[in-house]
């Protein structure tokens, strides 16, 4: 199972929006609302952002949104600020020929 | 607050066995509404979801790693454990545990152990 395709880099000013890509198939992002999306800073563990498609955790800055279309998933950074620069990594629940998890291989965002 | 706490060697040999254990405190690890999970990440690389056990001993292994992974959970003593066999060092990373509420969402890390595979 390949892993889900995202672009390495992103960027934006402070005050502006960025989406990252997070793009499957049809037997993971295309078939499940099981789509979360990590941001994890150096040396730290991944914090979770955004779970089923377009839920927040609690605590989680209503800055941040997802979305899905067909199998493409997005995550949304609105207001951007210095401390949003980090990794970002989509992950998506997918059955094959078993049940499983994988990961998009990442995506660097930079606040410029 | 729920935490957990990876342990184990921080150095393995070619060839031989990593092992590591998972402590869970501040909250069930019998509970029937969260699976228990690893996930590792090689140096300077990405994320890679290992695989997962249900409170009643259901596994989810990811499919490159099924022929040499066990993933096993001890609920007396509030822990959940990973073995990998037959290491290289393609299999050195921070290896993570965390819990997994729905498919594949974690919002609960531990703070990740480094296993280096080296002789």
């Amino acid at each position: 199972q390949s892993a889900l395709t995202q672009p390495p880099s992103a960027s934006g000013s402070p005050g502006q929006s960025v989406t990252i890509s997070c793009t499957g198939t049809s037997s993971d992002v295309g078939g499940y609302n099981y789509v979360s999306w990590y941001q994890q800073h150096p040396g730290k563990a991944p914090k979770l952002m955004i779970y089923d498609v377009s839920k927040r955790p609690s605590g989680v800055p209503d800055r941040f949104s997802g979305s899905k279309s067909g199998i493409t998933a997005s995550l949304t950074v609105s207001g951007l600020q210095a401390e949003d620069e980090a990794d970002y990594y989509c992950s998506s629940f997918v059955r094959t020929n078993t049940a499983h998890v994988i990961f998009g291989g990442g995506t660097k965002l930079t606040v410029l | 607050q729920l935490q957990l706490q990876e342990s184990g060697p921080g150095l393995v040999k070619p060839s031989e066995t990593l092992s590591l254990t998972c402590t869970v405190s501040g909250g069930s690890i019998s509970s029937s509404s969260y699976n228990w999970a690893w996930i590792r990440q090689p140096p300077g690389k990405g994320l890679e979801w290992i695989g997962s056990i249900t409170y009643n001993r259901k596994t989810y292994y990811n499919p490159s790693l099924k022929s040499r992974l066990t993933i096993s959970v001890e609920t007396s003593k509030s822990q959940f454990s990973l073995t990998l066999t037959s290491v290289t060092a393609a299999d050195t990373a921070v290896y993570y545990c965390a819990r997994d509420q729905t498919g594949g969402s974690c919002p609960d890390w531990g703070q990740g152990t480094l296993v280096t595979v080296s002789s």
